[in-house]
């Protein structure tokens, strides 16, 4: 299995603050994606990367950047959190076999107070 | 763009019981890849079948196989012989197979529960 993890696992953030999340992956995969999981929704997709500092937006982009420095790496910025941000945020890479779909991270909860 | 649907928030069975999930999806793609997710409590996202749209046998994986009809564009997972184990969040996932960046599309989730 590719080696991926999320940090922090669990944060409680105050309105109005910048929280960062980290992705890393040890296999140096191409294909990098943030998705936030809220009841009812399912998964929706934040933002992805296609290489370093090559990213795009998806559906759920507002209130959100990233970066991607380093193939290992991708950073999910919240610049000025709030309430409606509290979700269970998940990074995915997708490994060299994409017929496969995706491997994912255990997942960030996010309390925005 | 694609959508997908799961019309089914929660489902409940006894243990040993089959049980099947339905999921339907909007697409004009004529390739693609369907998945099924299942999320335990321990939030963790894990890969319990997928389905290529090109082959026309519907994928088995153990207690777990599929019920593909591409012209109704339904994707349904009967699990069979349930066991505790299986209680979870079930996700239906569509990925158009693509050049580049690959996107999955996912379903709002259905939530089954395995009684014994």
């Amino acid at each position: 299995d590719a080696g991926i993890t999320q940090s922090p696992r669990h944060k409680v953030t105050e309105t109005g603050t910048p929280v960062t999340l980290r992705c890393h992956q040890t296999e140096n995969h191409r294909y990098m994606y943030w998705y936030r999981q809220d009841p009812g929704h399912g998964l929706r997709l934040i933002h992805y990367s296609y290489g370093v500092k090559d990213t795009d937006k998806g559906e759920v982009s507002d209130g959100y950047s990233v970066s991607r420095s380093k193939t290992e790496d991708f950073l999910l910025t919240l610049e000025s959190a709030t309430s409606s941000q509290t979700s269970v945020y998940f990074c995915a890479i997708l490994p060299d076999s994409r017929n496969y779909g995706y491997t994912f991270g255990s997942g960030t909860r996010l309390t925005v107070v | 763009a694609q959508t997908v649907t799961q019309s089914q928030p929660e489902m409940s069975v006894q243990e040993a019981e089959t049980v099947t999930l339905s999921c339907t999806y909007d697409t004009s793609e004529n390739n693609y890849y369907l998945f099924w997710y299942k999320q335990p409590p321990s939030r963790q996202m894990i890969l319990v079948i997928r389905q290529e749209a090109y082959k026309q046998q519907n994928a088995t994986e153990n207690r777990f196989s599929v019920n593909f009809q591409k012209a109704a564009k339904s994707f349904s997972l009967k699990i069979s012989d349930s066991q505790l184990g299986d209680t979870a969040m079930y996700f239906c996932a569509f990925m158009k197979r693509i050049q580049g960046a690959q996107k999955l599309v996912f379903g709002q989730g259905t939530r089954l529960t395995i009684n014994p």
